[in-house]
């Protein structure tokens, strides 16, 4: 079925700390995910993506690993900032498919 | 310079009104996206267009009508409001591939218009 579902709903976080974001899919047959930010009263902005042929990609302080033998996906924000704060959706979808399917999100806040 | 508008940003409404939503990208895409975002955030795909030709229908009441005049357009129309549908809709647009097969490109998403209905 159509299920992407985080662990922690909400994840406090001291400035300055690494930061890790979970999310469980269902779908094996997904074969693209991305993370996205939802910042208060905003759209969802892309922050990295990941095909199903890599385990682990990096941008800038972020990295998204992928482990589809246990259909997990992870965002890992390093030295977390005030900015950072905000609700992290992973979103799953298959490349013959135009459907993206977003998880729950899960709300980051970061203490000073 | 924004890359996918959406107007207006805040909609106040009586129920069984009918109202619409207008979305454009500038972007150059040939996919469009209607999202519904609830009080709980959970981000829903109602509708998408490629290249102006409906591409995904959710089970979404026919009261909710999706155009799109070209293809960096997409407008939501909603007949008979209720109080169920207030929300954030969310328009969003991608580059894909030809009809019938979606890519590995992302979606870039709207600002939001946040429907009150009373």
């Amino acid at each position: 079925g159509e299920n992407v579902g985080l662990h922690l709903p909400t994840l406090s976080v001291q400035e300055g700390d690494n930061s890790i974001i979970n999310c469980a899919y269902s779908n094996s047959a997904s074969d693209y995910f991305i993370w996205y930010k939802q910042e208060s009263g905003k759209g969802p902005q892309f922050i990295i993506d990941i095909r199903s042929n890599m385990d682990k990609r990096q941008g800038q302080r972020v990295t998204v690993l992928l482990n589809k033998t246990v259909k997990h996906l992870s965002l890992q924000i390093a030295a977390t900032q005030p900015g950072d704060s905000a609700v992290y959706f992973c979103a799953e979808k298959r490349d013959s498919s135009y459907k993206l399917i977003f998880g729950s999100g899960t709300r980051l806040l970061v203490r000073p | 310079d924004t890359a996918v508008s959406q107007t207006p940003k805040y909609l106040v409404t009586q129920m069984g009104n009918d109202k619409s939503i207008k979305c454009e990208q500038n972007l150059g895409h040939d996919t469009m996206y209607w999202y519904k975002q609830d009080s709980k955030k959970f981000l829903k795909i109602m509708f998408s267009y490629n290249n102006k030709e409906l591409i995904i229908n959710e089970t979404v009441p026919n009261r909710f009508s999706p155009k799109s005049p070209d293809k960096a357009h997409l407008n939501l129309h909603i007949n008979s409001l209720e109080l169920g549908d207030s929300a954030v809709y969310f328009c969003a647009s991608s580059q894909d591939r030809s009809r019938g097969r979606g890519s590995y490109n992302e979606q870039f998403f709207g600002p939001g218009t946040r429907l009150t209905v009373l």
